[in-house]
């Protein structure tokens, strides 16, 4: 199993402005993801964050818009960058502990508004 | 896009009664898994089901797949009013570069009336 601790757990943040979101788990995991769940919808991957190398963006989002850095095998950080009011989200992190048929471990989210 | 999609997309019913709770999706898959998401909090796993299976149990939870008809089940049985938040399905594959990869359904609110 895996605890994630997931900070802040809200914001509340000016248009144009920045924020960066971290994601720190208690055991060493070779893949972390960031998810968005707008209002009301479900999850929708960001990107899959492995230590050492760039992260992998899906279709839709862009390394500009939503850099992250995953610096060792236990942190991450997903930055959302010049916010509007359509990035009010919630943001999730996640690993998995194995490779195949494993479950996913979530952080507790961070609610964001963009006012 | 979403591979996952559920129904209903709500449903209300009385402590005691059970919940049922179906899942489709489009793609080959290694398993399907179902989350608990309360009040959008974190998410928490409740049940993981290969794709050679075919049904399997966890306390009150029983979840059905079939592999033929791309469609999953979660049954909740004799609900309580502590069940109440969203639950999602999410279907596992393995990537070529990325490793595991987990897609959501749309996810069925479910609220339990005490």
């Amino acid at each position: 199993s895996a605890v994630i601790s997931q900070k802040p757990s809200r914001d509340i943040c000016q248009r144009g402005t920045s924020l960066t979101i971290q994601c720190q788990v208690d055991s060493q995991v070779t893949m972390m993801f960031w998810y968005r769940q707008q209002p009301g919808q479900s999850l929708t991957l960001i990107a899959t964050a492995n230590q050492g190398s760039e992260a992998t963006y899906e279709s839709g989002f862009v390394i500009d818009k939503f850099p992250i850095s995953r610096p060792n095998l236990t942190f991450s950080t997903l930055t959302v960058s010049n916010m509007s009011p359509e990035d009010s989200s919630i943001y999730l992190c996640s690993v998995e502990t194995g490779m195949v048929n494993t479950e996913a471990f979530f952080g507790q989210g961070t609610r964001l508004t963009v006012v | 896009s979403q591979q996952g999609e559920e129904d209903p997309q709500a449903l209300s019913i009385q402590e005691g009664e059970n919940a049922t709770m179906n899942c489709s999706y489009k793609t080959s898959i290694n398993n399907l898994q179902w989350y608990r998401q309360n009040s959008g909090r974190g998410l928490v796993h409740l049940i993981l089901i290969r794709s050679n299976e075919r049904e399997k149990h966890s306390g009150r939870l029983r979840v059905t797949l079939d592999t033929s008809k791309k469609s999953s089940s979660l049954l909740i049985t004799a609900s309580r009013a502590a069940d109440t938040a969203s639950y999602f399905c999410a279907t596992g594959t393995l990537q070529e570069t990325s490793g595991s990869r987990l897609t959501f359904g749309e996810g069925t609110q479910l609220t339990v009336n005490p």
